[in-house]
């Protein structure tokens, strides 16, 4: 149990629509990542928000947008909606760690979002 | 940019030993993770290496050689629960995200 909470688990689209996936954290984790992850595939980062601000993206086009809210929840947003993007979509948390000898910022991840585009 | 290569598939035995491999090329390097995701569920955390060597962790133990672009995933006494996708993840300099390999996925048989 990560504490990050994700939906819907899942949901299906048709082409060209938009959707909106959720994430929640019970803790204050102030940095948020979203992952896709197509079957068979590792997760691809998406983009990452820090303080409400976008703090990083991957090679993904602009009809992929997020938002980060004070309560640190965020969502995803994708438009025009491809037969490709139909994908796992994960959230992750970081949260700093120790391991040995070293401290890390850990991500945690929700359970994701399975979407569906038909 | 980051590449990241791993084997796709592995079989192994119940209680037996499994070593699952990871090269990596990176533009940069703050840390290499591995992760553990079963079937339909999120990757779930196993082991961090930053500095050269081992770190182990019960059944698990993760090695990295910086200069080489190599890690690996050392799994002991396997069970059947350990039948999952192994994913490494590479840290890039800028900022917390990581790079993932396409996965290895273990299957332990009686």
């Amino acid at each position: 149990e990560t504490g990050v909470t994700q939906s819907p688990t899942h949901l299906i689209k048709t082409r060209g629509q938009q959707v909106t996936l959720r994430c929640s954290s019970q803790s204050g984790h102030n940095t948020v990542s979203w992952y896709q992850q197509a079957l068979g595939q590792g997760p691809q980062f998406i983009f990452q928000y820090y303080r409400e601000e976008e703090n990083g993206r991957g090679n993904f086009p602009p009809r992929f947008s997020g938002l980060q809210f004070p309560n640190y929840s965020s969502e995803l947003n994708v438009n025009a909606l491809e037969l490709d993007d139909s994908a796992l979509y994960l959230c992750a948390r970081s949260l700093s760690g120790t391991s040995g000898r070293v401290s890390y910022n850990e991500q945690f991840f929700g359970p994701g979002t399975r979407l569906t585009v038909l | 940019g980051q590449n990241i290569d791993q084997p796709t598939e592995m079989t192994a035995t119940e209680g037996a030993i499994v070593q699952i491999n990871c090269t990596y090329q990176t533009s940069g390097f703050n840390g290499l993770f591995w992760y553990q995701q079963h079937a339909g569920e999120a990757p779930t955390f196993l082991s961090y290496n930053v500095l050269d060597g081992l770190e182990e962790k019960g059944r698990f133990s993760s090695f990295l050689s910086r200069s080489k672009g190599y890690s690996y995933l050392l799994l002991k006494e396997l069970q059947m629960k350990d039948s999952a996708s192994y994913l490494c993840a590479v840290r890039d300099r800028g900022y917390s995200t990581l790079t993932f390999g396409k996965g290895t996925m273990l299957l332990v048989s009686p």
